[in-house]
C-alpha cells in the first residue's frame, strides 16, 4: 500500500524568508500524481501545487516550488518570500493514476510564520 | 460560485441519532469522495463514487452509507452516531484521470 510520510510535525519561518517542507512516499507504481494541500485555520483544503511523476521538471506556482526526486521518492515543498498568510497545515498527498484514484495523505506539517 | 459545497458546515448531535451531510459540485466532475479528518488532523478516504457508482469503501462501518443521486451530488448518511464519529468530514471531486481533487469546506460533526 502507498504511504506518505511528513517527518516535520511543525516548522516555523520568518516573514520574507524561505522554508522547505519535507515529504517522502512509498509506492511500487511508476505513474502517479503528488500534491501539496494547504489547510489554514478556516479548515478549507486548498491545492497548492501538483506534480506528475512522469514529468522530470519540478512544478512551480508563484512562490511555491517543489523538489521532486522520483528515485528517492521525495517531494519537498519550498515556500519563498514567506508571508503571514502562508501560516497553515500543509499536507503532502499521493494519488495513483487510474484505479481507485484516492488521495493518500501525510500527517501534515504545521507552518508558523513569524513577523 | 462555490465549486464544491457541503451542508451543514457544523453539526452537533447526540449519540444514537441519525444524520446526513450533503455535498454538491458544479465543476462537471465525474468522481466524488468523502474523507474524514480526525482530531489529529489526519485525513483518510472513506468513499469514492464515479458516475454514481461506488468505487472505494475503505473499511468504514456500515453505519455510514453514501448515496449519489447524480454525478453532481454525493451525500453521506450516518446511523446510530457514536462519540468516535466526531470529526471533520470533507467532500471532494475530481475528473477521472485528471489528477487534482477539489475539496468542499468540510462539515465539523460533534457527537455528544
Amino acid at each position: 500500500a502507498q504511504t506518505v510520510t511528513q517527518s516535520q510535525p511543525e516548522m516555523s519561518v520568518q516573514e520574507a524568508e524561505t522554508v522547505t517542507l519535507s515529504c517522502t512516499y512509498d509506492t511500487s507504481e511508476s505513474d502517479y500524481y503528488l500534491f501539496w494541500y494547504k489547510q489554514p485555520p478556516s479548515r478549507q483544503m486548498i491545492l497548492v501545487i501538483r506534480q506528475e511523476a512522469y514529468k522530470q521538471q519540478n512544478a512551480t506556482e508563484n512562490r511555491f516550488s517543489v523538489n521532486f526526486q522520483k528515485a528517492a521518492k521525495s517531494f519537498s515543498l519550498k515556500i519563498s518570500d514567506s508571508q503571514l498568510g502562508d501560516a497553515a497545515m500543509y499536507f503532502c498527498a499521493y494519488r495513483v493514476q487510474g484505479g481507485s484514484e484516492k488521495l493518500v495523505f501525510g500527517k501534515g506539517t504545521k507552518l508558523t510564520v513569524n513577523p | 460560485d462555490t465549486a464544491v459545497s457541503q451542508t451543514p458546515k457544523y453539526l452537533v448531535t447526540q449519540m444514537g441519532n441519525d444524520k446526513s451531510i450533503k455535498c454538491e459540485q458544479n465543476l462537471g466532475h465525474d468522481t466524488m469522495y468523502w474523507y474524514k479528518q480526525d482530531s489529529k488532523k489526519f485525513l483518510k478516504i472513506m468513499f469514492s463514487y464515479n458516475n454514481k457508482e461506488l468505487i472505494i469503501n475503505e473499511t468504514v462501518p456500515n453505519r455510514f452509507s453514501p448515496k449519489s443521486p447524480d454525478k453532481a451530488h454525493l451525500n453521506l448518511h450516518i446511523n446510530s452516531l457514536e462519540l468516535g464519529d466526531s470529526a471533520v468530514y470533507f467532500c471532494a471531486s475530481s475528473q477521472a484521470r485528471k489528477g487534482e481533487q477539489y475539496f468542499g469546506p468540510g462539515t465539523r460533526l460533534t457527537v455528544t
